[in-house]
């Protein structure tokens, strides 16, 4: 089975740009999650959907970030304008059952540079 | 206050010998506590789970788990070069929230030959 899926793998962009991030979680799992990942702050959860519903976006850094999950099979996370201190890997994870279970299952990620 | 912490590391031990990675939490009402494990420029991976008081092990893997203490620990025995990598302790909140799993920064262990 295909496992969660990212794109882009790689952006390079310059400050002020908009940025969008696509995901596609695996088939059935109906939690997804996007996490952003620096050396300075770990691994944080930005924002998880239920059902295609946000539940919990209380770590959206700012108003230049939104999330959208418009069906089960594809969300975006998106950033404008984009900032240098947005650097970072941006993971996209999903799980079944509501996330009963606890275990995400990650994308390889998007490496996001902001010059 | 960090709700999942651990010491960054790096932890360097000798091939063969005994891992010991440690995290604490600060929300006493978690419900279940996570070990993942991240090779450098790779996502993170679950390696073990563990919802009780106590031991739980598998293969050269051991979860302990103290609620009182508000503390969990992997202990990885026999430790191999290919154990190198971040390990991830993550905590699942408040039965109602289940879907939020909140990651410590994660402790680099180094296994050397």
């Amino acid at each position: 089975d295909a496992g969660v899926i990212q794109s882009p793998r790689h952006e390079v962009t310059e400050m002020g740009q908009e940025v969008t991030l696509r995901c596609k979680p695996i088939s059935g799992h109906n939690s997804l999650f996007w996490y952003r990942q620096t050396m300075m702050r770990g691994l944080e959860l930005l924002i998880y959907f239920n059902n295609n519903v946000p539940i919990d976006d209380s770590g959206m850094p700012e108003d230049r970030f939104s999330a959208k999950m418009p069906n089960a099979s594809f969300s975006t996370l998106k950033i404008q304008p984009s900032e240098p201190r947005d650097s970072a890997v941006y993971f996209c994870a999903s799980t079944p059952q509501g996330g009963i279970t606890g275990e995400l299952f990650f994308g390889e990620g998007s490496r996001l540079t902001v010059l | 206050q960090k709700e999942v912490e651990q010491n960054s590391g790096p932890l360097s031990v000798p091939e063969g010998a005994i891992a010991s990675l440690n995290c604490t939490y600060s929300d006493r009402g978690s419900q279940s506590f996570f070990w993942y494990r991240q090779y450098s420029g790779k996502s993170p991976e679950l390696i073990m789970f563990i919802y009780s008081n106590g031991d739980k092990e598998d293969g050269r893997f051991t979860a302990q788990l103290n609620k009182a203490s508000q503390y969990v620990s992997l202990l990885i025995r026999d430790s191999q070069p290919s154990d190198s990598a971040t390990y991830l302790c993550a905590v699942k909140g408040r039965a109602g929230n289940t879907g939020k799993l909140i990651f410590g920064q994660g402790t680099t262990l180094q296994v050397k030959p």
